[in-house]
């Protein structure tokens, strides 16, 4: 079955630490740009990060630059999400997702649940 | 500025038709970029709608359809049933920012 799973989602407080990750099954991963996009409670969809292939090409939203860490691999057909230095308003649902030919998002993960709070 | 803007909600009683329009920039619809849309309801994986701005992957109705000209892009929704209830984004791609740009979303109730 070609699907997503994310795992890693937890409670942490802030300033703390969260490693999320996304296996991928039934496709050919390496040959997917991937995403992060998380829902913030109560509002839409934003992304957070892209990964090319072969994690040559990287980019970040400017709310998590510096701060979050994107990674693949591609052995293991996996993402990951390093995020560190956590801030209340990081507190989210959070999907991978994989990038078909121009940026739509074709295959989606259930989403992980990550709450930053004291 | 990057941002798609799309209104919070719409409204339609079943079999009427509505629609969602989401108003981008130069640096993103503007620019040439595609626009996709998206359903999702809460709890849930958001499902692609309408892809390249007019295409539909396999499996969505064609009740849904899209469009693009200049800076905007719509979804119409026609034949409402009650099931369309549901969040629905707008997405592209945006040069200043060199990453995906959603729009606020858009609320439907099926009155």
């Amino acid at each position: 079955e070609v699907q997503l799973v994310e795992s890693g989602g937890g409670l942490v407080k802030p300033g703390g630490s969260l490693r999320l990750s996304c296996a991928a099954s039934g496709f050919s991963f390496n040959t997917f740009t991937m995403n992060w996009v998380r829902q913030v409670p109560g509002k839409g969809l934003e992304w957070v990060s892209s990964i090319s292939r072969a994690s040559i090409y990287i980019e970040y939203a400017e709310s998590v630059k510096g701060r979050f860490t994107i990674s693949r691999d591609n052995a293991k057909s996996s993402m990951f999400l390093q995020m560190n230095s956590l801030r209340a308003e990081d507190t989210g649902v959070y999907f991978c997702a994989r990038d078909a030919k121009d940026y739509e998002m074709d295959l989606w993960g259930q989403g992980t649940l990550v709450t930053v709070s004291s | 500025q990057s941002v798609l803007t799309q209104p919070p909600s719409v409204s339609g009683a079943p079999g009427q038709r509505v629609t969602i329009s989401c108003t981008g920039s130069s640096s993103n619809v503007g620019a040439g970029y595609d626009v996709h849309w998206y359903q999702h309801l809460p709890g849930t994986a958001p499902r692609l709608l309408i892809y390249g701005n007019i295409n539909r992957p396999s499996g969505v109705p064609d009740r849904f359809s899209g469009s693009k000209s200049g800076t905007s892009a719509s979804l119409a929704i026609t034949g409402l049933q009650a099931d369309d209830e549901a969040d629905y984004y707008c997405q592209s791609y945006d040069s200043s920012l060199r990453g995906s740009l959603f729009g606020g979303g858009t609320k439907l109730t099926v009155l």
